[in-house]
């Protein structure tokens, strides 16, 4: 069975531009959460997405934006780019169907840079 | 909202020694609390997770024990090995939340042979 596959792997942007991150999850399943990973902070939740509904949202502004299509596959958008928003962008899948939370299968992440 | 606490940020410990990862949250309705390692440049996987209703579990060398009276949770590593060098993290849920986890901000650990 293939993995959470997340595309692209790396991508370098300036300032104020915009972003769409994507990922594919595992088959068969149908949550998607995205996490920001930085240096010293650890993973830090951005959203989740179950049949293509929003089911969880964490505390980034709302340049940070995603969606999921009927096929389970996710997108995330980052708008007005700040040098901030450099890091890596993992994307995991679960099967989570009743909302209890189980083992996340995370990709290998999307890294961007903000120059 | 949750957070999650994780001492020490850097480990290291000569290959056979054992190595502990301390972990607090502050929640009292989370009850689940999963183990996440990540090797340089790859992607975190689930190496070991825990809900409230038992205080310990082992899956070979490793294990986690949980004390929620005191909201804390900690992982053991026994008979370390050069493999196990990784950053390891911990999280907690409500477990109701979906993929929602608070991780704590990892551990290094190195294993020195």
């Amino acid at each position: 069975k293939a993995g959470v596959t997340q595309t692209p792997r790396y991508l370098i942007k300036t300032r104020g531009q915009q972003v769409t991150l994507s990922c594919s999850p595992i088959s068969g399943h149908r949550s998607v959460s995205w996490y920001q990973q930085t240096p010293g902070q650890g993973l830090q939740f951005l959203f989740e997405y179950f049949s293509e509904t929003q089911r969880n949202k964490g505390n980034f502004p709302g340049r940070f934006s995603g969606r999921q299509f009927s096929n389970s596959r996710s997108e995330m958008n980052v708008s007005t780019l700040e040098l901030g928003d450099s890091a890596l962008y993992l994307c995991a899948s679960s099967l989570s169907a009743s909302g209890n939370t189980g083992e996340l299968f995370f990709g290998e992440g999307s890294r961007l840079t903000v120059l | 909202g949750e957070n999650v606490e994780q001492h020490p940020s850097t480990l290291s410990v000569q290959e056979g020694d054992s190595a502990v990862i301390k972990c607090t949250y502050s929640d009292s309705a989370s009850n689940y609390f999963p183990w996440y390692k990540q090797e340089l440049g790859k992607r975190p996987q689930l190496i070991i997770d825990i809900r409230s209703n038992v205080g310990e579990k082992k899956d070979q060398r490793i294990a986690v024990t949980l004390n929620k009276t005191a909201k804390h949770f900690s992982l053991h590593i026994t008979e370390t090995q050069p493999e196990d060098s990784a950053v390891y993290f911990c999280a907690a849920s409500s477990g109701t939340s979906g993929s929602r986890l608070t991780f704590g901000e990892g551990t290094q650990l190195t294993v020195n042979p």
